[in-house]
């Protein structure tokens, strides 16, 4: 069965920087997309960037865009998520999720919590 | 991009039906009518629920269903049980971005 697993997350100062990590089974993870999505303590969930199977296309939601970088290593079946300049209103849970014909999410993991504080 | 509209909350007693509104505009909803649902409870992650308004993955029950109609798209939950009280989220397509919506807290009383 589909299954993705974050990590990396933890407690970092503001303006630090910080690489999350998915790592993917139960599926051929260089056919498929795939998204960041995150969630601050007690909100909802905000869409945070796509990357296409090959890695030669991403998008980034606006809140973000320009401070991270979202890659792939096919060859790991690992999904990157780089974080840069972290601002305290970057305190989530990230979550990876497989993509759905470039239309949907439809596999998610449990999230990884990223706290930004001095 | 702004989220789309959903209610805070809704509840509803076993064996009764609830409706979920979420709400966008002719830059999500309205133009691509690719909506999905999803449900969260507490402390896991997002579960597909409904994709492209009314499918449902392998494994979903059929008492969940969903409906579109202009720029609002709507989830129902028949013969609520117990194990449906979870945060449930809307989310559109929107031209190569994605968006959610805030989230709406079901409580089964």
């Amino acid at each position: 069965q589909v299954q993705l697993v974050e990590s990396g997350g933890g407690v970092v100062q503001p303006g630090r920087s910080l690489r999350l990590s998915c790592t993917a089974s139960g599926f051929s993870f260089s056919d498929y997309a795939m998204h960041w999505v995150r969630q601050a303590p007690g909100k909802g969930l905000e869409w945070v960037a796509v990357i296409s199977h090959d890695g030669s296309i991403t998008y980034q939601g606006g809140s973000v865009k320009g401070r991270l970088t979202v890659s792939r290593d096919n060859s790991k079946n690992t999904l990157y998520l780089d974080l840069n300049s972290l601002r305290t209103e970057d305190t989530a849970a990230y979550y990876c999720a497989k993509d759905l014909e470039w239309k949907h999410l439809d596999y998610w993991g449990q999230g990884t919590l990223v706290t930004v504080s001095s | 991009q702004s989220a789309l509209t959903q209610p805070a909350s809704v509840s509803g007693s076993p064996g009764q039906s609830i409706t979920i509104a979420c709400t966008g505009t002719r830059s999500d909803i309205g133009t691509y009518y690719l909506v999905s649902w999803y449900q969260q409870h507490p402390g896991k992650g997002p579960k597909l629920i409904l994709y492209e308004v009314t499918k449902r993955p392998s494994g979903v029950s059929s008492r969940f269903s969903g409906s579109n109609s202009g720029n609002t798209a709507s989830l129902t939950i028949s013969e609520l049980q117990a194990e449906d009280e979870a945060d449930y989220y809307c989310c559109s397509y929107a031209g190569s971005s994605w968006v959610f919506g805030g989230g709406t807290k079901l409580t089964v009383l």
